[in-house]
């Protein structure tokens, strides 16, 4: 099985201001994808970064990867307050897809 | 196109009693997982089906979980004997090739509440 593991557990900012979190995977994998929860209800994807990649962007995310230390970071420019939210990242290997397992993920809060 | 749908999105039953909760998944995606998740924890995985098969089963909690999908479509997970402990939301994801390949589209889950 995978798992990715983020840090920080919780993470408080004001709108505005940035917010960076990281993922730190196991595996050699062939993806990584991050997802945003809202309310304890589905996940929704953001992003999806390849293996051979090294960077990517979607609006206000930037999300990198740096397959030599196991690690990925998403970082959310000008945050909101709909930014509010648990964050999760999900390591994808090469092998089959079963069991793919998400960490505890990271609680950011914006505040006004 | 319609996403993936769960029924029921809410659901109390008295311990003891059989529940049946149903997701639906977006058209033509062959990958189709479901996912357990209590008040305040990450997800858990539960189990994973490629097509009709499900060659991990291995998260499934006891022998009081069971889940199957038929026509490469339709699935339903199945717990039996409900206890207060099974009180959790209940995710179902799709994928179209599964995530090595593709990203995974949730449902909105169904709320379980066992008293």
């Amino acid at each position: 099985s995978q798992q990715g593991e983020e840090d920080p557990q919780a993470l408080s900012i004001q709108e505005g201001e940035n917010a960076t979190m990281n993922c730190s995977y196991k595996t050699s994998i062939n993806n990584l994808q991050w997802y945003r929860q809202n309310s304890g209800r589905g996940l929704v994807h953001l992003i999806l970064i390849r293996s051979n990649e090294r960077e990517k962007h979607s609006g206000r995310l930037r999300v990198t990867l740096d397959t030599s230390k196991k690690s990925s970071s998403l970082l959310i420019t000008a945050s909101r307050a709909a930014d509010t939210a648990s964050y999760f990242c999900l390591d994808s290997n090469t092998g089959t897809a079963s069991k793919l397992t998400f960490g505890t993920g990271t609680r950011l809060q914006v505040t006004l | 196109g319609a996403g993936v749908s769960q029924s029921p999105s809410n659901k109390v039953t008295e311990k003891g009693k059989d529940v049946e909760l149903r997701c639906d998944p977006i058209s033509g995606h062959t990958a189709l997982y479901w996912y357990r998740q209590s008040l305040g924890q990450g997800l858990e995985f539960l189990i994973y089906f490629q097509g009709n098969s499900a060659p991990d089963k291995s998260g499934l909690p006891s022998d009081r979980f069971s889940a199957e999908r038929t026509g490469g479509s339709v699935s339903t997970l199945t717990i039996q004997r409900t206890q207060q402990e099974d009180s959790a939301v209940y995710l179902c994801a799709s994928s179209l090739r599964g995530a090595n390949n593709s990203p995974l589209h949730f449902g909105n889950g169904t709320r379980l509440t066992v008293t």
